[in-house]
């Protein structure tokens, strides 16, 4: 079946450094790929999507690339600010059938410290 | 993002209980979907409808009981759980009802369940 695999967190760094976020995935056929952003109290909110290989998603600064050679979709981001602190979920929608919902990792908590 | 409402945000509840979480989007959607999210744990799939349909039941036990009586409405009923049934349940909504659809998935805010 499909699996995604994100590193763990919680995750801390300094206003202003460089964020990755490591993502793979297992999953047949050519899945569509997200990064989903959780805000304290509030619910899942989408970041950004590729659907094929070497798409790349991006929004408000944070870029992924679909790697199927490697199977990732690893979140970066240049400059980090403190508001981006949040718990970050790597996603994929399978192509193959089955069930319609997605299939998330565990999540990776940011903290961003000023 | 407010286009989907989940009531009660908290919720406890003793196990010989019965309750209902509620989601309603205000986005037009066609599909909606529970999602269960533990601590330390994946967000897992409960239910999928489509057009008002069950199009999915992810082997989720029956003392969860889902309802969609319109395209803009979906509930859960909950009926003599267990602790380990504690968790912040979420609703979803996406744009098709056709099955096998990529669109986006919107999210609700959650209602956080504890079962004592």
């Amino acid at each position: 079946g499909n699996s995604v695999t994100q590193m763990e967190g919680p995750v801390t760094l300094s206003e202003e450094a460089f964020l990755t976020i490591n993502c793979t995935y297992t999953a047949t056929g050519y899945p569509s790929l997200f990064w989903y952003v959780q805000y304290p109290g509030e619910g899942l909110q989408l970041l950004l999507k590729a659907t094929k290989a070497d798409d790349k998603g991006s929004n408000k600064g944070f870029e992924a690339t679909y790697r199927k050679e490697t199977t990732s979709f690893h979140l970066e981001k240049g400059s980090v600010q403190v508001s981006d602190s949040a718990v970050y979920f790597c996603a994929l929608f399978g192509s193959g059938g089955g069930a319609d919902g997605l299939t998330f990792g565990k999540g990776t908590h940011l903290i961003i410290q000023p | 993002e407010t286009g989907v409402t989940q009531t009660p945000r908290h919720l406890v509840m003793g196990m010989t209980n019965k309750k209902s979480l509620k989601c309603e989007q205000h986005l037009g959607h066609n599909a909606m979907y529970w999602y269960k999210q533990s601590a330390k744990k994946p967000l897992e799939l409960m239910f999928v409808y489509n057009f008002k349909e069950q199009t999915e039941n992810n082997s989720v036990p029956s003392r969860f009981s889902p309802e969609c009586p319109n395209s803009s409405h979906l509930f859960l009923h909950l009926h003599t759980l267990q602790p380990e049934d504690s968790a912040l349940y979420l609703c979803a909504s996406s744009r098709s009802g056709t099955r096998g659809s990529e669109d986006t998935q919107y999210f609700g805010p959650g209602t956080r369940l504890t079962v004592l």
